[in-house]
């Protein structure tokens, strides 16, 4: 039972660039979320999903993109890099409310 | 959207009990109080969900007066390992998960 797991673990982009980051899970929740955490900032939320072919803004959904084609999997896109998205990004998938299980993050630096 | 307010950093030493307390004066009828904790290149982790006054599990406790504006997460006997991250977290089940992790408490205990 692997949970949460993230792919892939670091990545280089130059700007202008596209990746998509994938999320999966094998705990069959509903619930998945896209975060991004700044050096010593909290977690903010991109986007979310509460079933399988939803997706919802978060805080910060700008320059993002989503899709849960399958309920086990979350994807996040970014079409065109820019340097203000060098972050960490993390994956989580939860029941409901805010017991949620966290991946263990993708490094993304943009230059 | 309930704010959460909460102290940037806190000094402990080993085998003493931490008491960390989150403000939020708007928290509505239907939110509830959950705490999170999160070690440096790690997502975080659920530590402990409440609603009103005290819930304990074997990791933490958290007390929750009467009139909800507060909460604080009490955490026995700390050891180096407990040296983290803490967010504060309220929101309800509802179904617009848009909810904001502050950028919590770092714990540092001392040998």
């Amino acid at each position: 039972n692997a949970g949460v797991t993230q792919t892939p673990k670091f990545r280089v982009l130059k700007t202008g660039q596209s990746m998509t980051l994938l999320c999966a899970q094998d705990m069959n929740h509903e619930y998945m979320y896209w975060y991004r955490q700044d050096p010593g900032m909290g977690l903010r939320l991109i986007h979310y999903s509460v079933g399988e072919g939803t997706t919802a803004k978060g805080e910060v959904p700008d320059g993002y993109n989503v899709s849960r084609l399958k309920k086990q999997n979350f994807l996040l896109g970014l079409e065109s890099a820019a340097p203000s998205q060098t972050s960490v990004y993390f994956c989580a998938a939860g029941l409901a409310g805010y017991e949620q299980y966290f991946g263990p993050g993708t490094r993304l630096t943009v230059t | 959207l309930a704010k959460t307010t909460q102290p940037i950093s806190m000094d402990s030493y080993e085998g003493q009990e931490v008491n960390i307390t989150c403000s939020h004066n708007n928290i509505a009828t239907n939110d509830y109080i959950t705490w999170y904790q999160q070690f440096p290149s790690q997502g975080p982790r659920f530590i402990i969900q409440g609603y009103k006054t005290k819930v304990t599990n074997e990791v933490a406790s958290l007390f929750i007066p009467a009139d909800r504006k507060s909460s604080t997460l009490s955490l026995p006997r700390v050891s180096l390992s407990d040296t983290a991250v803490y967010y504060c977290l309220v929101g309800s089940y509802n179904y617009g998960q848009n909810f904001v992790f502050g950028p919590g408490t770092r714990l540092s205990v001392l040998p």
